[in-house]
Order: C-alpha cells, then sequence, then structure tokens
C-alpha cells in the first residue's frame, strides 16, 4: 500500500534562514510524488511534482524537492524563506488506483 | 476564468439535518473529487468522478452522497449530518489521465455540525 509520512508537524523559521521540510513515502507502484501548499483560509495548490526524470524538481516560489529511492524520500528546500511563505504543506504520492494519498501536513512559520 | 467555486463558504448544521455542498469548475476538466480535511489527518478522498454521470467511492465515503449531471457540477450530500463530519470539506478538479494529480482546489467549505 501507499502512504506518506511528514515528520515534522510545525517547523518554525525565521526569515531569510534555509528550511527543509520532510517527507517519506511508501510505495508499491511507479512513483509519483507531490507537495501541495495551502495558504491561510485557501485551498490548496501544485507547489511541484516529480514523475519520471530529474531526481531535482523545481516548484514555484524558489522551491525544490529531490526524489531519493533508496531512503524512500522526497525532502523539500527553500534556501531563503520569505514571511509570504508562511503556509501549511501537503506531501501526496500517487495510490495504486491513482489516487492522490496526502500526508498529514507540516505548518510552515516564518518569523521576522 | 472564475477556476473551483464552492458555496457555501461557512455552514452551521443541526445533528440529522441534511445539505448539500456546492462545487462547479469552468475548466472543463473531465476530474472532480471531494475531500475532508481535518487536523492531524491531512486530506481524505470521500468522492470522486471521472466524468459527468461516472461517480465512485473514496477513502471515506459514509454518510456523503455524489451525483455528476454535468461536466461544470459536483455537488456533495450530507443525507443526516452527524457531529464527526465538523471538518473543512475541499473540492478539486484536473484533467483525467496522465493530468489527473495536478489537482485544482476550490477555496473549501467548513462545516460545524453541533
Amino acid at each position: 500500500a501507499q502512504s506518506v509520512t511528514q515528520l515534522d508537524s510545525q517547523v518554525p523559521v525565521f526569515e531569510e534562514a534555509p528550511v527543509e521540510l520532510r517527507c517519506n513515502y511508501s510505495s508499491s507502484v511507479s512513483v509519483y510524488l507531490f507537495w501541495y501548499v495551502q495558504y491561510p483560509n485557501q485551498g490548496l495548490q501544485l507547489l511541484l511534482k516529480y514523475l519520471s526524470g530529474s531526481t531535482l524538481v523545481k516548484g514555484i516560489n524558489g522551491f525544490e524537492a529531490e526524489f531519493n529511492k533508496s531512503q524512500t524520500s522526497f525532502h523539500l528546500r527553500k534556501p531563503s524563506v520569505h514571511i509570504s511563505d508562511t503556509a501549511e504543506y501537503f506531501c501526496a504520492v500517487r495510490s495504486n488506483t491513482d489516487k492522490l494519498i496526502f500526508g498529514t501536513g507540516t505548518r510552515l512559520q516564518v518569523f521576522p | 476564468n472564475a477556476g473551483v467555486t464552492q458555496t457555501p463558504k461557512f455552514q452551521v448544521l443541526k445533528t440529522g439535518q441534511s445539505m448539500t455542498l456546492q462545487c462547479a469548475q469552468d475548466m472543463n476538466h473531465e476530474y472532480m473529487s471531494w475531500y475532508r480535511q481535518d487536523p492531524g489527518m491531512g486530506l481524505r478522498l470521500i468522492h470522486y468522478s471521472v466524468g459527468a454521470g461516472i461517480t465512485d467511492q473514496g477513502e471515506v465515503p459514509n454518510g456523503y452522497n455524489v451525483s455528476r449531471s454535468t461536466t461544470e457540477d459536483f455537488p456533495l450530500r450530507l443525507l443526516s449530518a452527524a457531529p464527526s463530519q465538523t471538518s473543512v470539506y475541499f473540492c478539486a478538479s484536473s484533467y483525467s489521465g496522465g493530468r489527473a494529480y495536478e489537482q485544482y482546489f476550490g477555496p473549501g467549505t467548513r462545516l460545524t455540525v453541533t
């Protein structure tokens, strides 16, 4: 069965510092991985995706993620965060029935 | 292009009442789905549809009904509301096939059942 584990429920960080949000997955089918972002009082929007090819994936707003098959991880990184990055971030994996399975989310709080 | 719209934004129901959450999209997407979001549990799939006239159950379908009579609309019906259905509900749509994972979400409906 497919599953996603987001290891940190909350990540506090100061503005302009680097950040890494961790995601580990379990999958028995070809791995498709995603990060979605949810800004306060809004719906989710796609940040980036890995379907195949280069293991380093770049997304919107300066975020990137690296697919690591040996460690079954897909961590999200940004070298310098802004106040506007404060949001909840969800990692997701494709299920064996072609649905999205979401992790429990990581709340990123950026402080000035 | 309005994207995915949901109404109402907020709703309070008493136990046993019924209601319909509305969802519409103007992107001509074949695939539409309903999720609920609960603290510490992420998003869970309630029902989905791969096209007009076709619906199927997701992970947590009990207590909810859906129908898809047009490509644009995908309403979610709560038959007899229970406090366990207090949640934030999101509708999403996407193209089918290889882009089914690039889902566009509506702004959500926050439902409280007392």
